[in-house]
This record gives structure tokens, sequence and C-alpha cells, in this order.
């Protein structure tokens, strides 16, 4: 059975950093592009970013170039995002989505982010 | 704002055919293929429809998905009251290198 299981968020303070993991399961991870992708309170989803299956290629939505910086380690079948310059309008629950295409075919139950003082 | 465009809003009664719109441009939907996605209250997306038209497995043949142009629309035929979700279209585009959203539209069953 196909899993990935995100943690890592938590409450944060502006200007603080946080990383946040994803472990897949029940598939050759090394074989998929994967993504990270948000939804703030109560608002739609946003992609974050993604990776190519060895990492060679990352791409990032404009608003954290820069600040996010997405990461794989395809020997231990895990994803990560780490997260440096929070801001208030990152606070979101935070989905690990496995993708075939353009398409996102298995999505974690997510992990929440709050930025907050 | 989002990159694809949704109504915010769609209804019917069960047993009714519903379709909701996602619009977006000649770099996104005009040269990829869309994918539907259906989040429960509280819960995760779930892919839906993928590659314009295609069900995964376990997906009802109520829920069908077409394309044309840069236009993409999700079908739902004899509505039934747990379709009651919010419903959104993305696909990659290729100006921006991202995966683009629409803004999700929420499915009342009446």
């Amino acid at each position: 059975e196909v899993q990935v299981v995100e943690s890592g968020g938590g409450l944060v303070q502006p200007g603080g950093s946080l990383r946040l993991s994803c472990a897949a399961s029940g598939f050759t991870f090394s074989s998929y592009w994967m993504s990270w992708v948000r939804q703030a309170p109560g608002k739609g989803l946003e992609w974050v970013a993604n990776i190519k299956q060895d990492g060679s290629e990352k791409y990032y939505v404009d608003s954290v170039k820069g600040r996010f910086t997405i990461s794989r380690d395809n020997a231990k079948n895990s994803l990560f995002l780490q997260m440096n310059s929070l801001r208030a309008e990152d606070t979101a629950v935070y989905y690990c989505v496995r993708q075939l295409g353009g398409t996102g075919d298995y999505w974690g139950q997510g992990t929440l982010v709050t930025v907050s003082s | 704002q989002s990159v694809l465009t949704q109504p915010p809003s769609a209804s019917g009664t069960p047993e009714q055919r519903v379709t909701i719109s996602c619009s977006g441009s000649s770099s996104s939907i005009g040269s990829y293929s869309v994918s539907w996605y259906q989040q429960l209250p509280g819960t995760a997306p779930k892919l839906l429809i993928y590659g314009n038209n295609q069900r995964p497995s376990g997906v009802p043949d109520r829920f069908s998905g077409s394309k044309s142009g840069t236009s993409a629309s999700l079908a739902i035929s004899g509505l039934r009251s747990e379709d009651e979700a919010d419903y959104y279209c993305a696909a990659w585009d290729g100006s921006l290198r991202g995966w683009v959203f629409g803004g999700g539209t929420k499915l009342t069953v009446l």
C-alpha cells in the first residue's frame, strides 16, 4: 500500500526555521517526482516545490524562492522541506505528494505549520 | 489569486448532474493535462481525474472529466450527498515552471 506520512510541523515564530519530513513506503520512491503542496486555513491548494527523482531538478513557487529548500534521500525513502525566514503567510497544512506526470496521485494527511509570535 | 479559474461554488439536488469549470491559459491547460481532486471536509485531497478524463481505480464512473483548448470541466452525474466537498483542478504551467491549481469549488448537495 502506497503511503506518504509527513512530520515536523509545529508553532514557530516569524523569521524562524522548520524542517518538514515525509516518509514514503509501498512504492519505489526513487522512481517518482515528489512535491510539497500547502493549504492555508480556509483557503485553496498551493503548490510549493517539487523535485526530480534523482534530485537534479527542483522547482519552487515564487513566494518561497530563496527561503525554502526541497531535498530527498532516496536511500531512506524520505522527502524534506527546509523552511527558513518563515512568515505569517506560510501558515498552512503542508502535504507531501507523489507525482505521476503532472498528477498528484497520492497525498499524505498533512502537517500543520503555524507561524506566529 | 489562483492561476486556474473555477467558480467558488456549485450546487445540485440528489440524482442531478452538475459540472464544474476550470479555465487556464495556453501555457497551462492548453499545453498539459488536467487533474481533478476531491477534498472532503477535514481530510486530505484525493485524486479524482487524471490525464484530463481518466479515473483512478475506485473512483465511480459518475465522475468524468473533459478538456477543450484552455478549459476543462468536471461532471458529476447521479449526485449524492457524499459528493459534498471541495473540488480542485490542477495542471502544470510551462511558463511558471510550476504546478498550478484552481481556487476550488465548494459543491453543496441540496
